[in-house]
C-alpha cells in the first residue's frame, strides 16, 4: 500500500545543469500536483496534472521549468538550466479522480544548487 | 503577498496541555481550510479541514476553530503529546474557484515536552 513515491529523496546540480524530479502517485490516483517549498516559506502551488494532460501550472516560473504525467511511468518535473534560487523542496501530492481535499503528499525531493 | 499567515514560527507546551495554533487570511474568496502536519524529512499530512458554513470541527483530540468575520482560525490540540511536535500549515482554498489550489502558511513548529 505504497503512498506518493518522490526520487530522488536528495539532488544535487551545478548551475546550468537540469533536474529532473520524479513522482509516483498513489495507486489508483489520477491527480498529481507539485508544490514547492522555499527556505522560510510555506508550499506554494506549481502545477496540476491529470493523465497527459495539464490542467492548470499557473505557478510554474514561466521558464526553464516544465512538467508532465505520461500514460504510463511517473511524473516528471523538470527544471532547466537551473539556478541557486531554484533551490527548494519539491512536494509532489496526489488524489483520486474527482476532488479530495486530502491530498497525499510525497517525502519531497530537496534540490541544492551548488 | 501572504495570503495565509502563520505568525507564530514555532510553540513550546507542556505534555497534557492544550496546543492552539493560529493562522490568519486575507483572501475573502477563501472558503475551506485545513490543517497539515509535516514530520522532518516527510511530507505533510492531512490533519484536519473546516468548511466556511461551520465555526468548528472537531475530530478527536484536535479541533478547528473558524471565525470568518476576523478571517482567522485556530487548531486546539488537547491533551497534547509528545508525538504531536511536528510543523502545522494551515492552508486555505477558494472552493469555488480553484479547488485543487491549496494556498499554505509557512508554519508552526510545535514542540511538546515530556
Amino acid at each position: 500500500n505504497a503512498g506518493v513515491m518522490q526520487n530522488p529523496r536528495h539532488l544535487v546540480r551545478r548551475r546550468g545543469q537540469e533536474a529532473r524530479l520524479r513522482c509516483s502517485p498513489v495507486k489508483g490516483h489520477s491527480h498529481v500536483y507539485w508544490y514547492r517549498q522555499l527556505p522560510e516559506e510555506g508550499l506554494k502551488f506549481m502545477v496540476y496534472l491529470q493523465k497527459e494532460n495539464i490542467i492548470d501550472e499557473s505557478g510554474m516560473p514561466k521558464e526553464r521549468f516544465s512538467a508532465e504525467f505520461p500514460k504510463e511511468g511517473p511524473s516528471i518535473l523538470r527544471i532547466q538550466q537551473v539556478v541557486r534560487g531554484d533551490s527548494a523542496a519539491y512536494f509532489c501530492a496526489s488524489s483520486p479522480p474527482g476532488w479530495d481535499e486530502k491530498l497525499f503528499f510525497g517525502s519531497g525531493t530537496q534540490l541544492s544548487v551548488l | 503577498d501572504q495570503q495565509v499567515k502563520q505568525n507564530s514560527p514555532s510553540l513550546s507546551v507542556q505534555e497534557g496541555r492544550i496546543s492552539i495554533l493560529n493562522c490568519d487570511y486575507t483572501n475573502s474568496m477563501f472558503d475551506y481550510f485545513l490543517w497539515y502536519k509535516k514530520y522532518p524529512a516527510e511530507g505533510p499530512t492531512f490533519l484536519i479541514s473546516i468548511s466556511s458554513i461551520k465555526d468548528k470541527n472537531e475530530d478527536g483530540r484536535f479541533t478547528v476553530f473558524l471565525n470568518k468575520s476576523a478571517k482567522h482560525l485556530s487548531l486546539h490540540i488537547v491533551p497534547s503529546q509528545p508525538g504531536d511536535s511536528a510543523v502545522y500549515f494551515c492552508a486555505a482554498i477558494n472552493w469555488g474557484g480553484s479547488n485543487y489550489k491549496l494556498t499554505f502558511g509557512k508554519g508552526t513548529l510545535l514542540t511538546v515536552n515530556p
